[in-house]
Formats: C-alpha cells, structure tokens, sequence
C-alpha cells in the first residue's frame, strides 16, 4: 500500500476483553513504533521494532500490553484484559532506516473500553 | 513529567495572520526537534525539523525559531491558510533521529476564512 495501514479503525471492548490491533507498514520499512494518543494529547512512545526483533519495550505502560512483528513486516499489539484507562488511539508509525530517517504514521485504531 | 511542554493549547487565527506556536523542553540530551501536522482522523505527518546547530530554518510559509540557550523553539506559519487548520505538536529525540519521540500536548489551530 501506499502507507500505513492499521486496523480495525475503531474498537468498542468490555472491561476485561482482550484486544489485537494491527499495523501494516509501508513495504520494505525497516523500524515500526507504536504510539498511544490519549484523548487532547501528544503521542507518547510504547515499543520499537527493528525488522523482527523488538529493540526497545520500555514504553509499554504494563503486562497487559504486548507487541510483535515476528516476520519483520506486520505488527500486532495486543492488550490483555482491557481497562478503562487503554482507551486511546493507537499509532503505528514506520520509517525505511533503522533509527534516522523519517517515521510514517497510520490513521490509528481508536479503542473505547466500556 | 512532562518533557515538552507546548503552548498555547488552541489558536485563532484570520486567514493570511501569523500563527505561532511555542514549545519549551527540560532534557539537554534533545538534539532533534520535528513539528507535525495532524487533521482529524489522521496519524501525524512531520511537517518540520531543526538540529541545534541553527536558529532558525525555513520551508515554504512555515518556519521554525530554535533558541538553544532558552532550551524553547517555536513555529511560525506565515499566510496562514483555513487548509491549515489542524493540530499540531512539537516533538524532541535523543539522537538526532526520528526515534522514541517525545510530544507536547498539542495545538488545535483555526484559521477563519
């Protein structure tokens, strides 16, 4: 595709429901992140993937919370046993280099846990 | 704590004022410093960059103002038009790259026909 893909766009989970949103990046991207944008806020970093492997978790504000990419293209990030407070949309964003180049952001899944 | 902060929160502007929007960062480790540009229902797109090395930089009608010793930066938009009417934030890394960035709260920008 032309650039980042993400689904499902929207997201309505119980409290307590698991969740898996995906991330399609621009083919041939080599580093894929994940953002969470809370409501009225600046994006704030959850994980970094360099092909397959996940470089950097530390973002990733609990257990819950857990990415991957493991043939280096597609990402999934899933959250176990959503909370009130995962609501947010989800960015993933993806650039062609490892760290220096620009990043690419897809539309977001916007996830509500009611 | 908030590393970058952004303000103001919102902005008015008339079609063809200036529109400024100024942010201020605490780490000194910051050594690259996009603005993006989001419309509803859009990811973020970079619409700018400045390296600490320069004060200032320019592209088209939009620039950005880099006060190193003031650790603050802001941006311009020149002619502002309704097309830019969005939400726009200011970031910072470590590294000089486009990784782990670290956004201000945002500015919802308006500019009236």
């Amino acid at each position: 595709g032309a650039g980042v893909s993400q689904s499902p766009r929207y997201k309505v989970a119980k409290r307590g429901q698991d969740v898996a949103l995906r991330c399609d990046p621009i083919s041939g991207h080599v580093s894929l992140f994940w953002y969470q944008q809370a409501l009225g806020q600046g994006p704030e970093f959850l994980t970094y993937f360099q092909n397959e492997a996940q470089l950097d978790k530390s973002g990733l504000p609990s257990d819950r919370f857990f990415a991957e990419r493991p043939e280096g293209s597609v990402s999934t990030l899933k959250i176990q046993r959503t909370q009130q407070e995962d609501s947010a949309v989800y960015l993933c964003a993806s650039s062609l280099g490892e760290m220096n180049t620009e990043a690419f952001f897809g539309q977001g899944t916007r996830l509500t846990v009611v | 704590q908030q590393q970058v902060k952004q303000s103001p929160q919102s902005l008015i502007v008339q079609k063809g004022g200036i529109s400024i929007i100024n942010c201020a960062y605490e780490n000194t480790a910051f050594d690259y410093f996009p603005w993006y540009q989001q419309f509803p229902g859009k990811g973020p797109a970079l619409l700018i960059a400045i390296r600490p090395d320069v004060s200032e930089k320019k592209e088209g009608r939009f620039t950005i103002s880099f006060n190193k010793s003031a650790k603050q930066f802001s941006l311009h938009i020149m002619d502002s038009q309704p097309g830019d009417s969005a939400t726009y934030f200011c970031a910072a890394t470590i590294g000089g790259s486009n990784y782990k960035l670290t956004f201000g709260k945002g500015t919802l920008l308006t500019v009236n026909p």
